[in-house]
């Protein structure tokens, strides 16, 4: 059964920082890997997805990458803005249309 | 192009009354989910339907939760009796096979509280 860890699950950076929020699982056989954020009381908003094939993906300020054989991604936020400030939740897939596994997200607070 | 819609947003019931939820994928998605998310974890999935057949159910609670996707579009998730230990964020997820590499995308949830 895959699992899924986020680390750290808090963190409170100053406006304007590079930052790294880091994801583990625990099964490398995986399809894809979707990095989304959540604001409270709010729905998953999906930010990266990146196939198993792939390095990493850029949008934006965000930069995530993925190591599938040692069962790491990691995502990139550059210059920071209090506008970032969500829970990010990461998620493997197993397969094209399979359901996600989440951890338990990094909950992120730019304070301006 | 609308998003996944869900409704009702809220839904407050006593323990041991029926309640059912309700989701609209973005138009064309075949795949269909529905996620449970507690507070302060991540959604756990409870059902697949692909198009109106439901392919994974394995984690959904037979006993007092069903489901149903008719025609293969819209989809209601239902618990009935509602217990206390069900109040949580029931999510709505959609995708497009082969599109995106099957991005999935979430609609805002529904908030159910069983008192």
């Amino acid at each position: 059964k895959q699992e899924v860890t986020q680390i750290p699950a808090a963190l409170s950076v100053p406006e304007g920082e590079n930052l790294v929020l880091n994801c583990s699982f625990t099964d490398s056989a995986i399809y894809n890997l979707q990095w989304f954020r959540q604001d409270p009381g709010k729905g998953l908003t999906s930010l990266l997805l990146i196939q198993s094939s792939q390095r990493e993906q850029t949008s934006g300020r965000l930069n995530a990458s993925l190591d599938k054989s040692s069962g790491r991604s990691t995502l990139y936020i550059a210059a920071s803005q209090p506008g970032d400030s969500a829970t990010y939740l990461c998620a493997p897939s197993g397969g094209g249309a399979d359901g996600l596994t989440f951890g338990k997200g990094t909950h992120l607070i730019i304070q301006p | 192009e609308a998003g996944v819609v869900q409704s009702p947003r809220y839904k407050i019931i006593e323990k041991k009354q029926p309640v059912a939820f309700w989701c609209n994928p973005i138009s064309g998605h075949n795949t269909l989910y529905w996620y449970l998310q507690n507070l302060g974890q991540g959604p756990e999935l409870l059902i697949r339907y692909e198009n109106e057949e439901a392919v994974d159910d394995s984690q959904l609670p037979k006993d007092r939760f069903s489901a149903e996707r008719l025609k293969g579009v819209d989809s209601t998730l239902k618990i009935q009796p509602a217990e206390l230990g069900d109040s949580a964020v029931y999510l709505c997820a959609s995708s497009l096979a082969g599109q995106m590499g099957d991005t999935q995308y979430f609609g805002p949830g529904t908030r159910l509280t069983v008192l």
